[in-house]
């Protein structure tokens, strides 16, 4: 099973919808992570959490949202889905005091 | 901040030559630079690290070079072969522990037989 697993691992939505995609991790990790990866653009740290309580916004927050529902779970929500939304996010962890970003396999998103 | 940069999106070898992927980093303050190699459908994987007190460290087949006089980091692959073809980003970070890694748009490494 994979240490990082991200659902769903695909999803086509229109335009205006709410989306929500979740991450879940097995590694024990208290920070996480969500990356946006656009062609040539390589991956944009959009939020981050370093534990339970603590959420910060990355590079491009506009337009999303995060939960951190416990230690395990981090979830990013749009919550009115737009086509330059389209893309492929990344859900990462690493430890305490640790650099290393751990990533999941990736939700592709599309927005019609 | 921070802006990374790679110097090539695409780099093409022969199998069995050396591969020399190059980035470039703006913010002196980076302390920690790492490699990952993202291979098609699949999240980025950790290829190699360096600290800020190092110019050089090495793994299996690789090898990453740090100049921090001209900001500027390096992967060398020994002896490269098919299953090396994928995108390689640099990503750097600073403050230890404190800070998510910023990256860089990637370069993809296409090895010929």
């Amino acid at each position: 099973d994979a240490d990082v697993t991200q659902t769903p691992r695909n999803r086509i939505t229109k335009t205006g919808k709410r989306i929500m995609l979740e991450c879940s991790q097995t590694k024990g990790h208290d920070r996480m992570y969500w990356y946006r990866q656009d062609p040539g653009l390589g991956l944009r740290l959009i939020y981050y959490s370093f534990d339970v309580k603590d959420i910060n916004k990355g590079e491009i927050s506009d337009g999303y949202s995060v939960s951190r529902q416990a230690q395990a779970k981090f979830s990013l929500s749009l919550e009115s889905a737009i086509p330059n939304q389209t893309a492929l996010y990344f859900c990462a962890t690493s430890g305490p005091g640790q650099d290393e970003a751990f990533f999941g396999q990736g939700t592709r998103l599309t927005v019609v | 901040g921070e802006s990374v940069g790679l110097h090539l999106p695409t780099l093409s070898v022969q199998e069995g030559d050396n591969s020399i992927i190059n980035c470039a980093y703006s913010n002196s303050a980076s302390d920690y630079f790492i490699w990952y190699k993202q291979e098609s459908g699949k999240g980025p994987q950790f290829i190699i690290d360096i600290r800020s007190n190092m110019d050089k460290r090495q793994g299996q087949r690789v090898t990453v070079l740090l100049n921090k006089t001209v900001k500027h980091l390096s992967l060398q692959i020994a002896a490269t072969q098919p299953g090396d073809s994928a995108v390689y980003f640099c990503a750097v970070s600073m403050d230890t522990g404190r800070r998510a890694l910023t990256f860089g748009s990637g370069t993809r490494l296409q090895v010929q037989p």
